[in-house]
């Protein structure tokens, strides 16, 4: 079945620091891709996608490139803040043709960023 | 345009009684879709409803159920809780079953069962 592996957290990181949180599927056909991220007490905000091989989702300084080949989609960000500290969460949602929206997502990762 | 709206935000139930939370999707959202979340297990799959019907099930018991109105509000009830049902439940919406989309998810409701 379709699922999503995520490194594990928590990622500690230095303001301005490079990061890199990897993320790897296991699906049939030709899934969409999400970048989930979590603040404490809230609910899941939607950070970036893409939809086909090769496309990059990018927003707020993150990107994310679909790499069927690898069935990679890492979320990197040049410069981290304090205020990105959350959790942030891959997850996948099969083609199924227009039949479901169904998410499958890894566990999360945990990143703090200190000052 | 307003957000997904989950209410209540927080909920303290005794091991036994029922449970009904509600959520109101985005404005023209047709589809909506429950998560269940807890520390140990993530986040995990209940239900997806779209215009009015059941389209998916996670793999959850019977006591979990759901229903979407009309108006594409939804709710879902847990009857008989036990201890393991404390989790932050969380609603989302999409405008429709297309997986591009993505969903908007609310804030959620923290259930404790005591």
């Amino acid at each position: 079945g379709n699922s999503v592996t995520q490194m594990e957290g928590p990622v500690t990181l230095s303001e301005e620091a490079f990061l890199t949180i990897n993320c790897t599927y296991t699906a049939t056909g030709y899934p969409s891709l999400f970048w989930y991220v979590q603040y404490p007490g809230e609910g899941l905000q939607l950070l970036l996608k893409a939809t086909k091989a090769d496309d990059k989702g990018s927003n707020k300084g993150f990107e994310a490139t679909y790499r069927k080949e690898t069935t990679s989609f890492h979320l990197e960000k040049g410069s981290v803040q304090v205020s990105d500290s959350a959790v942030y969460f891959c997850a996948l949602s099969g083609n199924y043709g227009g039949a479901t929206n169904k998410l499958i997502f890894g566990t999360g990762t945990l990143l703090a960023v200190q000052p | 345009k307003a957000g997904v709206t989950q209410t209540p935000r927080y909920l303290i139930k005794t091991r036994g009684q029922q449970v009904t939370l509600s959520c109101s999707p985005i404005s023209g959202h047709r589809s909506v879709s429950w998560y269940q979340q807890t520390p140990g297990q993530g986040l995990q799959f209940l239900f997806e409803y779209f215009s009015e019907t059941q389209r998916n099930k996670g793999n959850f018991p019977g006591r979990f159920s759901g229903r979407q109105f009309s108006n594409s509000r939804s709710e879902m009830n847990v009857s008989t809780l036990e201890l393991g049902d404390s989790a932050l439940y969380l609603c989302a919406s999409s405008l429709d079953l297309r997986s591009f989309y993505g969903y908007t998810f609310g804030s959620g409701t923290r259930l404790t069962v005591v």
